[in-house]
């Protein structure tokens, strides 16, 4: 049963564009929502991340929107680049139990 | 000391082998991981140890065996694996009890032949 539902598949986005990546979950247990970025041959890193008392949380070019009511969450990459192409999984955790999404290959034309 | 350290990189083995995963972390973190990875898909949660103690087995085959010597330290030991197992196996730690900040080492791509 997959805990997480993670929207688009893949996304293709002109450099300067918006790459905006959905999420819902179900689970109203979960209490910390991560965004996990990962480039082909490495371990998925930590890129930004919230919790369901935050609406909305920015580090540089990258936003999480959270909706509480609705159970979903959405990452949004300004001004994208090429060197943010690369394949985001959102995640939701309780204790020690991290579930992820299916994921999302982003690509940035240049 | 920010990383989470694997080895081996690359691993090959076959069905009757018997072989093992290694993970270390010099971060102070008290929890650490095993997920499976394949190829386009997301990691799949295996095996949590807090403070050196297994807390979550997420149902996995008993041919795969984790260990955790210490705080640092964390192993998975194969045993008669299926070419079904193949994949890239990821360690991550967090600073503590609660999964969050998950720190991911580069993984393990195994090859079962």
């Amino acid at each position: 049963q997959q805990q997480v539902k993670q929207s688009p598949q893949s996304l293709i986005v002109q450099k300067g564009g918006i790459s905006i990546i959905n999420c819902a979950y179900e689970n109203t247990a979960f209490d910390y929502f991560p965004w996990y970025q990962q480039f082909p041959g490495k371990g998925p890193a930590l890129l930004i991340a919230i919790r369901p008392d935050v609406s909305e949380k920015k580090e540089g070019r990258f936003t999480i929107s959270f909706n509480k009511s609705a159970k979903q969450f959405s990452l949004h990459i300004m001004d994208s680049q090429p060197g943010d192409s690369a394949t985001y999984f959102c995640a939701a955790s309780m204790a020690n139990d991290m579930r992820f999404g299916a994921g999302t290959r982003l690509t940035v034309k240049p | 000391d920010t990383e989470v350290t694997q080895t081996p990189k690359h691993l090959v083995m076959g069905m009757t082998n018997k072989k093992s995963l290694k993970c270390e972390q010099h971060m102070g973190h008290r929890a650490m991981y095993w997920y499976k990875q394949k190829a386009k898909k997301p990691p799949e949660l295996m095996f949590v140890y807090s403070y050196e103690k297994l807390s979550i087995n997420e149902s996995v085959p008993s041919r795969f065996s984790p260990e955790c010597p210490n705080s640092s330290l964390l192993n998975l030991h194969l045993h008669a694996l299926q070419p079904e197992d193949s994949a890239l196996y990821l360690c991550a730690s967090s600073p503590r009890d609660g999964g969050e900040k998950l720190f991911f080492g580069s993984g393990t791509q195994l090859s079962v032949l």
